[in-house]
């Protein structure tokens, strides 16, 4: 299957700084990428839709000017977030689907950036 | 939106045994279903996947059914082995737009 990766793994920073993380399609083109939040044993989250040359689609309750999402290439998705609070602390995880057209709907995940905020 | 419910939330089984998780989902437009298996700090991975033009689909120890009538669909394990161990998560969506993911299901398999 097709491959995502992400970057950073993990990262820790004080409460105010902001974070970057990098999402990439590794073997294929991907004009929609996805963000997802999940807390600990909890299920995905989705937070918003990315979609190359375009704003991306946040979902309700997800504040857009906290979770500045660039997706500036067919391979390149990301996520800032802005002046982290330690409530912010989670594991992020992106994936990315093939473009319409190619044989499947299926969603390739990358493995994921914990982050905490000290 | 779309609401994916997932029952049970923690299954534990015999190895060699059944188990079975079962989502329910709210709009009738979502026409695919793919479920995840999940192991801990780790990425979501596919394991199946059906489409609203089937009803049931198998990948040897693993099937999926879905009834678009009642909108539900089932995840089913047979020969259960203890690397089985994981949480495992249904999500519906509607071609290729975002996936609404269920509760999860955490299995463990029993030696």
């Amino acid at each position: 299957g097709a491959v995502v990766s992400q970057h950073p793994s993990r990262v820790i920073c004080k409460s105010g700084t902001s974070v970057k993380i990098e999402c990439r399609s590794l073997d294929f083109q991907a004009t929609t990428m996805f963000w997802y939040r999940q807390f600990p044993k909890q299920s995905l989250m989705l937070m918003a839709t990315s979609n190359e040359g375009s704003k991306a689609t946040y979902e309700q309750g997800v504040e857009k000017d906290k979770f500045l999402i660039n997706h500036a290439s067919l391979t390149l998705s990301t996520l800032t977030v802005t002046s982290a609070h330690p409530e912010d602390s989670s594991f992020y995880i992106c994936s990315a689907r093939e473009p319409r057209g190619t044989s499947t709907d299926t969603q390739y995940f990358g493995p994921g950036t914990r982050l905490t905020v000290l | 939106g779309e609401n994916v419910e997932q029952h049970p939330s923690t299954l534990s089984v015999q190895e060699g045994d059944s188990a079975v998780i079962k989502c329910t989902y709210s709009d009738s437009a979502s026409n695919y279903f793919p479920w995840y298996k999940q192991e801990l700090g780790k990425r979501p991975q596919l394991i199946i996947d059906i489409r609203s033009n089937v009803g049931e689909k198998k990948d040897q120890r693993i099937a999926v059914t879905l009834n678009k009538t009642a909108k539900h669909f089932s995840l089913h394990i047979t020969e259960t082995q203890p690397e089985d161990s994981a949480v495992y998560f249904c999500a519906a969506s509607y071609t290729g737009n975002q996936f609404y993911f269920g509760t999860g299901t955490s299995l463990t398999v029993i030696p």
